[in-house]
């Protein structure tokens, strides 16, 4: 029953340095979506893939890529990291269009930029 | 553009009713949406309505859709500790792929 699975749940980075976040789903979803969140600015979208083999920008994407790898993966990448980018990160997936639009979370990302 | 907007604290005391209040500016969202996030954890779905809904009730939980307004509203009532959590409004994208706008999120404080 893991649902979404996101991995690392903390991580450390100096400005400059480069990671990837990985993101997971086993409901068979379509659609993948990476989320920032910041106190008093709610979810931001920073990217999604409406399904297998497409991506799309949100309203944030600036600074990372994203991977959709398969059906299963979506993975975040900050090439380049700055300190603007400290922020708990949310993998999240859905059914896609045609449902109740129901997103499923995973636990988030705490990413700490120095 | 697409906007949702919502306080960002309510303080209440255990027992009583609390309401937590939302905007929207999309008119042609389908769906509705209510989540919860604790501590630490991930969103999860609250609840939802359909936009050609007025009224949803769900246990202690009502929600209230006034579309005029673009106003959306989520009535606890019987208010416990374990509702202490942020709220999140989120209404679904327009151009249909799926995404949700979300708001600020209301952080709800309940006293003993």
């Amino acid at each position: 029953n893991a649902g979404v699975t996101q991995t690392p749940k903390f991580q450390v980075l100096k400005t400059g340095q480069s990671m990837t976040l990985q993101c997971a789903q086993d409901m068979n979803h379509n659609s993948m979506y990476w989320y920032r969140q910041d106190p008093g600015m709610g979810l931001r979208l920073i990217y999604y893939s409406a399904s297998e083999g497409t991506t799309d920008k949100g309203e944030v994407p600036n600074g990372y890529n994203v991977s959709r790898l398969n059906k299963r993966e979506f993975s975040l990448r900050l090439e380049s990291a700055a300190p603007s980018q400290t922020s708990v990160y949310f993998c999240a997936s859905s059914e896609g269009t045609g449902g109740t639009g129901e997103l499923f979370f995973g636990e988030g990302s705490r990413l700490t930029v120095l | 553009g697409e906007d949702v907007e919502q306080s960002l604290f309510l303080s209440v005391r255990e027992g009583d009713s609390s309401v937590i209040n939302c905007t929207y500016t999309d008119s042609s969202s389908t769906y509705l949406y209510w989540y919860k996030q604790e501590p630490g954890a991930g969103l999860q779905l609250l609840t939802y309505i359909f936009s050609n809904m007025d009224m949803k009730q769900d246990q202690r939980l009502t929600v209230l859709l006034n579309k005029k307004d673009k106003h959306l509203s989520l009535r606890i009532a019987d208010t416990q500790t374990g509702d202490s959590a942020i709220y999140f409004c989120a209404e679904s994208s327009p151009s249909n792929t799926g995404k949700l706008i979300f708001g600020q999120g209301t952080t709800l404080q309940v006293k003993p």
